[in-house]
């Protein structure tokens, strides 16, 4: 079975510019959730979203926005980048909404803002 | 606010030297610990979740366990392909997000 797949691997953007980053789930997994990793430290939260609803926030500014579609895959979207915006962006998925089962992440977009 | 400390921040080993790595947390209420390894350039590889104080689990050359406090991640006659960066994770009653430590960078050398 595939993986947690995430589009594109790499991405260079410019201050100010908008990205968008996509993510589509294990198949039968409903429940996706963003994080975002800068070098040398561990995954902090960004969204989750489970059965197309937003069902929880970290503390990122309102720049940081995203969605999820009827067959469960995800965008997260970044408006006016900052140079402090480069790292690795993780997507996860699990089912149940996450209580009881573990997240399965994918290999990330890498993001560079110069 | 929920905290996960990682130590050692890097760890040097020699193959078949075994050691153990340290998670240690603070979480309103703990619903799971989770341990996760991931390799360069790649995404977190879930490896555990352990619920409760004297829990623990095992995978190969990996055992898990788990107090009130913190969790150790020990590692058996280990060999050059575990050299990875280990992140520990906990989850707080009713939440579903996981907040990581900043992980244990792991090199074995042959």
């Amino acid at each position: 079975d595939a993986g947690v797949t995430q589009s594109p691997t790499h991405l260079i953007k410019t201050r100010g510019q908008h990205v968008t980053l996509r993510c589509s789930p294990i198949s039968g997994h409903k429940s996706v959730s963003w994080y975002q990793q800068v070098l040398g430290q561990g995954p902090q939260f960004i969204f989750q979203y489970y059965e197309k609803e937003e069902r929880g926030r970290g503390n990122f500014p309102d720049r940081f926005s995203a969605r999820q579609f009827p067959n469960y895959s995800s965008e997260l979207n970044v408006n006016a980048l900052l140079l402090g915006d480069s790292a690795l962006y993780l997507c996860a998925s699990s089912s149940e909404g996450a209580y009881n089962s573990p997240l399965h992440f994918g290999n990330g977009t890498r993001l560079t803002v110069t | 606010e929920d905290q996960v400390t990682q130590s050692p921040e890097a760890l040097r080993l020699q193959e078949g030297e075994s050691s153990s790595l340290n998670c240690s947390y603070t979480v309103s209420g703990l619903r799971g610990l989770f341990w996760y390894r991931q390799d360069p350039g790649k995404g977190p590889e879930f490896l555990f979740t352990l619920y409760s104080a004297g829990e623990e689990k095992e995978k190969e050359r990996l055992k898990a366990t788990l107090t009130k406090k913190e969790s150790f991640l020990h590692i058996t006659a280990p060999k050059p392909e575990d050299s990875a960066t280990y992140l520990c994770a906990v989850q707080a009653v009713g939440y579903s997000t996981l907040t990581f430590g900043k992980g244990t960078m792991l090199l074995v050398s042959p």
